[in-house]
């Protein structure tokens, strides 16, 4: 059965802490990974993808990098509004785009 | 670019009633996906459609169907609705390929 697991569930940083995520998997066949962050009640927002193993993507304060089985956000320097839940998400292969997502990480940065 | 619509934002049913949701895509984009998020937990893939046809169903009951129209935006229906239904329901458009998908802001359903 396809699974991501997202390591720690919450984490509480003072600003300026640089910290890592985590999102491992196991899927029958990765396409992509995802990240997202999401704001409380409202919908997921888009950060990055990253399709093979050794890739990296950054922007702003973040940065995502992928291996074989896991994926890690680093966050560097952070600052109370990158306070949200950050998502991971594995695209399935097979037919069609189906997205599994771990049950995310909820950050809270205090001033 | 208004990005990924959806309606309405907050909904109300009653155990047993029918609902409907809507989603207007991104501009551009062909393909819609409809997910269920429960309190605390990440979304869960109810359905995918593409050229108006349903292209992949997670584990939902029959009681969730779907529909793509010509300009291709979207609607999720639930029958018989469950107190367990009570979830945001959020829609993601992409194109086919590549696939990066982006959510709109979700529909809050609370079944009393």
């Amino acid at each position: 059965e396809d699974q991501v697991t997202q390591s720690p569930e919450a984490l509480r940083l003072q600003e300026g802490e640089s910290s890592s995520l985590n999102c491992s998997y196991t899927v029958s066949g990765l396409r992509g990974l995802f990240w997202y962050r999401q704001d409380p009640g409202k919908g997921p927002e888009f950060l990055f993808t990253l399709y093979s193993a050794g890739e990296e993507k950054e922007k702003e304060r973040l940065k995502a990098t992928l291996t074989k089985k896991e994926s890690f956000l680093h966050i560097t320097a952070p600052k109370p509004e990158d306070s949200a839940t950050y998502l991971c998400a594995v695209l399935i292969l097979g037919y069609g785009n189906k997205l599994v997502f771990g049950a995310g990480t909820i950050l809270r940065v205090k001033s | 670019d208004a990005g990924v619509t959806q309606s309405p934002t907050h909904l109300i049913k009653t155990r047993g009633q029918q609902v409907t949701l809507r989603c207007s895509p991104k501009s551009g984009h062909d393909t819609v996906s409809w997910y269920q998020q429960a309190l605390g937990q990440g979304p869960q893939f109810i359905f995918q459609y593409y050229e108006e046809e349903e292209r992949q169903r997670g584990n939902f009951p029959d009681r969730f169907s779907g529909h793509q129209f010509p300009n291709y935006s979207s609607e999720l229906n639930v029958n018989a609705l469950l107190l367990g239904d009570s979830a945001l329901y959020l829609c993601a458009s992409s194109l086919n390929a590549p696939y990066e998908a982006f959510f709109g802001q979700g529909t809050r359903l609370t079944v009393v």
